[in-house]
C-alpha cells in the first residue's frame, strides 16, 4: 500500500540559511501533520492542515511556516536555521476512511545544521 | 509535566515472555488514545488503537481505564522482532495533534 513520501530524506544546512521539507499524504488522505523529533525526544507536534487550511497550531517556531497545496502535498519552509532545528521531521496522514483519528507517518526528513 | 507519561524502561525480556507496559494521561476529556511502535531512527508505527471496552491483535492487547486514566500494552510470547520503543499516544482536545509519551524501550533477546 502506498504510504506517506517525505523529501528530501536527509539535509544538511549552515545556521541561518532556508531549508523546504516536502510531504506527500497516502492518496486521498485530506490531512497531514508535520511533528519534530529531537535526539532522545518524542515527536512533537508543530501544525497541521485540513482541505489545505490550518486546522490546528503547536509548538512551531516564528521562523517555520507551512501549507497545504491543491493536491493536497505540504511543505514545511524553515528560515534562519538554528542548530537546536537539527532533528528528525515527520509528516503524518489521514483522510477518510482512516479509523478512530489514526496518523500514518513518512519515513520523516533528517535535517542536521552545521 | 507531560500529558502522557510512561516508564522508559528499558524492559529486557527472553523471547517467549509476556511483557506489558502502562502509561498515564492527565486530560480527563482526550477521546482517542494509541500505541505506536518506533524503531530507532525510524518513523513510528501505529500498532493499534485502544479502545474502552480492550482490544486484542494478535499477540497485543491494549486495555484503557478512564477513571484511573490509565493505558496498558500486553505482549505475549515475545519475538526478537518486538525490540523497538513502544509510544503511548493520546489525541488532543483539538482532534489533531497527538501527544506522544517519552516512550518505553523493549529490549528481546534470545
Amino acid at each position: 500500500a502506498a504510504g506517506v513520501i517525505q523529501s528530501p530524506r536527509h539535509l544538511i544546512k549552515e545556521k541561518r540559511e532556508t531549508a523546504t521539507l516536502k510531504c506527500y499524504p497516502i492518496p486521498r488522505h485530506d490531512t497531514v501533520y508535520w511533528y519534530q523529533q529531537g535526539p532522545g525526544q518524542d515527536p512533537q507536534f508543530l501544525i497541521s492542515f485540513y482541505e489545505k487550511m490550518q486546522s490546528d497550531k503547536g509548538s512551531i517556531p516564528d521562523r517555520f511556516s507551512a501549507q497545504q497545496f491543491s493536491d493536497y502535498h505540504s511543505e514545511l519552509n524553515m528560515s534562519s536555521l538554528e542548530l537546536g532545528d537539527s532533528a528528525l521531521y515527520f509528516c503524518a496522514s489521514r483522510g477518510p476512511g482512516t479509523g478512530d483519528n489514526e496518523q500514518f507517518f513518512g519515513p520523516g526528513t533528517r535535517l542536521t545544521v552545521l | 509535566r507531560k500529558e502522557v507519561e510512561q516508564d522508559p524502561g528499558p524492559f529486557n525480556v527472553p523471547e517467549g515472555a509476556t511483557v506489558a507496559f502502562n502509561c498515564t494521561y492527565s486530560n480527563s476529556a482526550s477521546q482517542s488514545f494509541f500505541w505506536y511502535r518506533q524503531d530507532c531512527r525510524k518513523e513510528p508505527k501505529l500498532l493499534m488503537s485502544v479502545y474502552s471496552s480492550g482490544n486484542e491483535d494478535g499477540r497485543f492487547t491494549a486495555q484503557l481505564n478512564r477513571a484511573s486514566q490509565y493505558i496498558s500494552l500486553l505482549i505475549r510470547d515475545s519475538k526478537l522482532s518486538d525490540s523497538a520503543t513502544y509510544l503511548c499516544v493520546v489525541l488532543s482536545n483539538s482532534g489533531y495533534a497527538l501527544n506522544f509519551g517519552k516512550g518505553t524501550s523493549l529490549l528481546v533477546t534470545p
